[in-house]
């Protein structure tokens, strides 16, 4: 069946420092890819999708591209800031019936000043 | 609503107790999911309904676990006879087509907090 694996965390970063955290998936067919973040005590947000291979989705600096030849939909950002510590879960969502979206065990981001 | 709202926020029951969560999607949602999120996990699929009907009920643990969606728009989630092992948060989530259209954005709600003592 479809699945997600993301990177593990904790990760801790400075500020302004370069952030990737790799995300693949297996999936049947041509799945939808997202990363979702989730700020202390909020709900999930999309930050940001791709519907295609070679797409590219951005969001508040960040960017993913959905790279059908290694599976993968890997995050970054060129520069973080503190507000950007967080839970950030990939996810992926099937065609046809399978609808639900799937998520990765997430990884916990926290930016030093 | 502007959002997916739940409620309650927060309830603590104890163990054996029955608990019904409560879901209203954003307006005219077709599609409404519910998840379950352990502590330090990613969300897990529970259910999905399409409109009034459940589609889905592969992710539910146990017959001790009911959703329903009787008209179409607000759901309810309930768990008879509560276990320690209940204990998560409960999101849930609308999005504005049915199946087959993967690309379309799901919204969540912020998630109903459920502790069994």
């Amino acid at each position: 069946g479809n699945s997600v694996t993301q990177m593990e965390g904790p990760v801790t970063l400075s500020e302004e420092a370069f952030l990737t955290i790799n995300c693949t998936y297996t999936a049947t067919g041509y799945p939808s890819l997202f990363w979702y973040v989730q700020y202390p005590g909020e709900g999930l947000q999309l930050l940001l999708k791709a519907t295609k291979a070679d797409d590219k989705g951005s969001n508040k600096g960040f960017e993913a591209t959905y790279r059908k030849e290694t599976t993968s939909f890997h995050l970054e950002k060129g520069s973080v800031q503190v507000s950007d510590s967080a839970v950030y879960f990939c996810a992926l969502r099937g065609t046809g019936s399978a609808s639900k979206i799937i998520f990765g065990s997430g990884t916990r981001l926290s930016i030093r000043p | 609503g502007a959002g997916v709202s739940q409620s309650p926020r927060y309830k603590v029951a104890k163990r054996g107790q029955d608990v019904a969560l409560r879901c209203d999607p954003i307006s005219g949602h077709v599609s409404l999911f519910w998840y379950q999120q352990a502590l330090g996990q990613g969300p897990e699929f529970l259910t999905y309904f399409q409109n009034e009907a459940q589609l889905d009920k592969s992710g539910l643990p146990s017959d001790r676990f009911f959703a329903e969606r009787p008209e179409g728009s607000v759901s309810t989630l309930k768990i008879q006879r509560t276990q320690q092992e209940d204990s998560a948060v409960y999101l849930c989530a609308s999005s504005s087509y049915g199946a087959g259209t993967g690309g379309n954005t799901i919204y969540f709600g912020e998630g109903s907090w459920l502790t069994v003592v």
